[in-house]
């Protein structure tokens, strides 16, 4: 039982690279979502999407895309990295948006050096 | 503005000692609340929730409207308990807003 795959794990980018974070759930979930999570800051919402073809901004979206082309992936793509992009990512789904239980990827660890 | 505070970053007890995990909010509208745990190595998942007015692995948490709080408390702690707790805040049904956490230690 899968649930929420993120990937990679860690990753190490110089400044100005690009990288997708890739985000898979396997139940069927309509609402997925992305946050970054910073020291003494908690979870960010950066983007999220309630469906496939449907995307909209979070709290914190600059210099962050996103696309939802089927309803398992929710990838998060990085155009130019920067060292304020130093952080842990975390994908999150439910079936019905936060008024359901969300679960969890294991995070990605970024460091933009 | 909406927001979640954790005013302790690290909390340590001894095993079998009371334990209060201390939440503040801040929100114009009618509050949802809920504590999330993450566990070492595991990923992060919902504890409670103020609605189901639960005990979660001997966990509860009362909404105190007139003080914008929802502590987490534990009557007696344990080494399993040792986790970084999360108190948030339901802002939409698409936005969770998250506090910054507080590091629990339970020692032995």
């Amino acid at each position: 039982n899968a649930g929420v795959t993120q990937t990679p794990k860690f990753q190490v980018l110089k400044t100005g690279q690009s990288m997708t974070l890739q985000c898979a759930q396997d139940m069927n979930h309509e609402y997925m979502s992305w946050y970054r999570q910073d020291p003494g800051m908690g979870l960010r919402l950066i983007h999220y999407s309630v469906g496939a073809g449907i995307t909209d901004q979070g709290e914190v979206p600059n210099g962050y895309n996103v696309s939802r082309s089927t309803t398992e992936d929710f990838p998060l793509r990085l155009l130019s990295a920067a060292p304020s992009q130093t952080s842990v990512y975390f994908c999150a789904s439910s079936s019905q948006g936060w008024g359901t239980e969300a679960f969890f990827g294991q995070g990605t660890r970024l460091t933009v050096v | 503005a909406q927001r979640v505070t954790q005013p302790e970053k690290l909390l340590s007890v001894f095993k079998g000692a009371p334990v209060e995990l201390k939440c503040n909010y801040s929100y114009s509208g009618s509050p949802e609340l809920f504590w999330y745990v993450q566990y070492s190595r595991q990923r992060l998942q919902l504890l409670l929730r103020h609605i189901s007015r639960e005990s979660i692995k001997g966990f509860t948490a009362d909404l105190n409207k007139g003080e914008t709080s929802f502590h987490l408390k534990k009557p007696f702690a344990q080494e399993e308990d040792s986790a970084m707790y999360y108190c948030a805040l339901r802002y939409n049904n698409n936005d969770m807003r998250f506090g910054a956490g507080t590091r629990l230690t339970v020692k032995p």
